[in-house]
């Protein structure tokens, strides 16, 4: 089954303390992308990746990283969380060549609560 | 730059009624338009794009969207709603030579009453 998983599903953690959501999808897509979704705001790009090894900034990059080392994997590195990247997060993906036409398709989500 | 903007954050609409859910856009370029669904804890999913095709666009569930270049919308709408259709409901557009920036709205809450 075509799909874009995303873990953990659910997170608390303290402020600083450094986490990782990852994120990996089986349709071989080259494009993959992160956003977060706060409610009255929609979903914002956090950062996005074009194929392996080319990532660019989203809207709301600060306080994120992300890597792509391998063409399923899309990981979401918080260095040092704060409060206000408490959120619910998505991982998303589609297929490349005119890719700003293809529709993406999101994982369940990760909600993210830093205390 | 790009923008979108979604008219009413909540809507509530009769199960058989109309749903019309209000989408406006800015585009320096010609947009790739989107509308997603979002049901309670899960991802989202593509009900329909235009990719300056067909401006009237159909897709799954019995929703349709028509592209309006003169009035820069892009509004979604179902003849008769079902109580299943309860959900939030996302336009999202991209620009033709900005290849992965996806801007979304703020998104419209639907609510079905019997």
């Amino acid at each position: 089954e075509a799909q874009v998983t995303q873990n953990p599903r659910y997170l608390i953690t303290v402020t600083g303390k450094k986490l990782t959501v990852t994120c990996s999808q089986n349709m071989n897509h080259e494009y993959m992308s992160w956003y977060r979704q706060d409610p009255g705001l929609g979903l914002r790009q956090i950062y996005y990746s074009m194929n392996v090894e080319v990532t660019d900034k989203g809207d709301v990059p600060e306080g994120y990283k992300v890597s792509r080392k391998e063409k399923r994997n899309f990981p979401l590195i918080l260095e040092s969380p704060s409060p206000n990247q408490t959120s619910l997060y998505f991982c998303a993906s589609s297929s490349g060549g005119t890719a700003s036409n293809q529709p993406q398709h999101f994982g369940d989500g990760t909600r993210l609560s830093i205390l | 730059a790009q923008s979108v903007t979604q008219l009413g954050s909540h809507v509530s609409v009769s199960e058989g009624a109309l749903v019309l859910l209000r989408c406006n856009y800015s585009s320096s370029v010609p947009p790739y338009l989107f509308w997603y669904v979002q049901y309670p804890n899960q991802g989202l999913q593509l009900l329909l794009k235009y990719t300056s095709a067909a401006t009237l666009v159909k897709g799954i569930n019995g929703f349709e969207a028509e592209f309006k270049k003169s009035e820069t919308s892009f509004h979604l709408t179902k003849p008769s709603a079902h109580m299943s259709d309860a959900a939030e409901y996302f336009c999202a557009v991209t620009e033709s030579d900005s290849w992965g920036k996806l801007q979304f709205g703020a998104g419209t809450q639907v609510v079905v009453t019997p």
